[in-house]
């Protein structure tokens, strides 16, 4: 049972547009929510991560938005550079359990 | 990626033969993980580890086993290789089992 649906699978986004990957859950337990970045030929690197405490989380152009009551949390990318063609995955988890749960992840591609 | 290596990075090997694959790592971590990488599938976890001999199953673990007797080392083998165990691995570190993992750079496995 797959836990966190991420969508798009893929994404074509215009140098300086911004970029919008979105992820929904299902298990109101879940306390902590990380994205992570891979680049080809690379492992996942963690980007930036969120709590539902707050509604919005900003590092630079990434931005987390979460909305508790819709269980989604998506991420922006403002700005959109050809760097940021990677695979990004959302994920979740629950500071009891000691796993956590990844999309499927989105494949971005910034044209030039 | 600091900390954690993976070996080795590129292998072939034939139907049917056992495959052990090495992840070390140098920040003496509580938490080490393996994940397949698949087109569509995202990251699935195979098994993982929370301390030296405690290991747990993850959702594709048939075909799998694991072995930890030291902090620094968990080993993936795959038992009798099939073609459906080709794909990417990759191992992870955390410390505390949910926040800020780190990926190694990856295996990729061939069977043929």
């Amino acid at each position: 049972q797959q836990q966190v649906k991420q969508s798009p699978q893929s994404l074509i986004v215009q140098k300086g547009g911004i970029s919008i990957i979105n992820c929904a859950y299902e298990n109101t337990a879940f306390d902590y929510f990380p994205w992570y970045q891979q680049f080809p030929g690379k492992g996942p690197a963690l980007l930036i991560a969120i709590r539902p405490d707050v509604s919005e989380k900003k590092e630079g152009r990434f931005t987390i938005s979460f909305n508790k009551s819709a269980k989604q949390f998506s991420l922006h990318i403002m700005d959109s550079q050809p760097g940021d063609s990677a695979t990004y995955f959302c994920a979740a988890s629950i500071q009891q359990d000691d796993k956590i749960i990844f999309g499927k992840g989105t494949r971005l591609h910034i044209l030039p | 990626d600091a900390g954690i290596t993976q070996s080795p990075r590129h292998k072939v090997t034939e139907t049917g033969t056992p495959v052990t694959l090495r992840c070390h790592q140098t920040e003496n971590h509580r938490y080490m993980y393996w994940y397949r990488q698949d087109p569509g599938h995202g990251l699935r976890l195979i098994h993982y580890s929370y301390g030296v001999k405690d290991t747990d199953k993850g959702e594709v673990s048939d075909g799998y086993s694991v072995s930890r007797s030291k902090t620094e080392d968990f080993l993936l083998t795959l038992e009798s290789a099939t073609s459906s165990q080709t794909s990417v691995y990759f191992c992870a570190i955390s410390g505390d089992g949910n926040y800020g993992y780190t990926f190694g750079s990856g295996t990729r496995l061939t069977v043929v």
